[in-house]
């Protein structure tokens, strides 16, 4: 009940390419899912993030999708970049209940934009 | 630019040793989390609190771990005696309702 499923576990990009990373839920009690970014050696950070409400949000190169109904949202980065190389993760949390604003991750995907 | 910072960043120490980690949340917000990442297991919530009153710790051994916020901008997390499947990287995130959890550089911790 509380999964985020993410895919792929790595992606392979060439330079200027989209790339797409997907994650599905089951907990319809979330309300705010967040996109973060890992570099090797750092903390996650906090890349954008969007809310039920909405279907779409975008900054800069990235862009959350969100499918209410199928219970699923995905992060595409147009003009991928060499320096966008990094591990991903999708997480959800809920504002009410047990474990509220507590966020469940998924397992991250490692992204690799070659030249 | 506020931050979350952790002390220390690396720790070695021998099995059976007591270690301590430290945190300093970014000022104004009111939840803080404990994090581990290994590469088996991903990101795992520890423990996290509310306005210094923990709220959860069901992802933590509790036989050996423990943490604690003895003020607004310290949080510990403690493990004693320490194990060899400790070895890890520990996080701190502190966050304020939906503005999202801001990561700290983490503890790499490795225990011979």
């Amino acid at each position: 009940q509380q999964q985020v499923k993410q895919s792929p576990q790595s992606l392979i990009v060439q330079k200027g390419g989209i790339s797409i990373i997907n994650c599905a839920y089951e907990n319809t009690a979330f309300d705010y899912f967040p996109w973060y970014q890992q570099f090797p050696g750092k903390g996650p950070a906090l890349l954008i993030a969007i809310r039920p409400d909405v279907s779409e949000k975008k900054e800069g190169r990235f862009t959350i999708s969100f499918n209410k109904s199928a219970k699923q949202f995905s992060l595409h980065i147009m003009d991928s970049q060499p320096g966008d190389s990094a591990t991903y993760f999708c997480a959800a949390s809920a504002a009410s209940g047990a474990g509220s604003y507590q966020l469940t991750f998924g397992k991250g995907t490692k992204l690799s934009v070659i030249p | 630019d506020a931050r979350v910072t952790q002390t220390p960043r690396d720790k070695v120490t021998e099995m059976g040793q007591e270690v301590t980690m430290r945190c300093q949340p970014i000022l104004g917000h009111n939840t803080v989390f404990w994090y581990r990442q290994t590469m088996m297991q991903g990101l795992e919530l520890l423990a996290y609190f509310r306005n210094r009153a923990p709220l959860d710790d069901s992802g933590m051994p509790k036989d050996r771990f423990s943490a604690e916020m003895p003020d607004a901008t310290l949080a510990t997390l403690k493990i004693q005696p320490s194990e060899p499947r400790d070895s890890a990287v520990y996080f701190c995130a502190s966050g304020w309702g939906y503005r999202g959890q801001y990561f700290g550089p983490g503890t790499r911790l490795l225990v011979l």
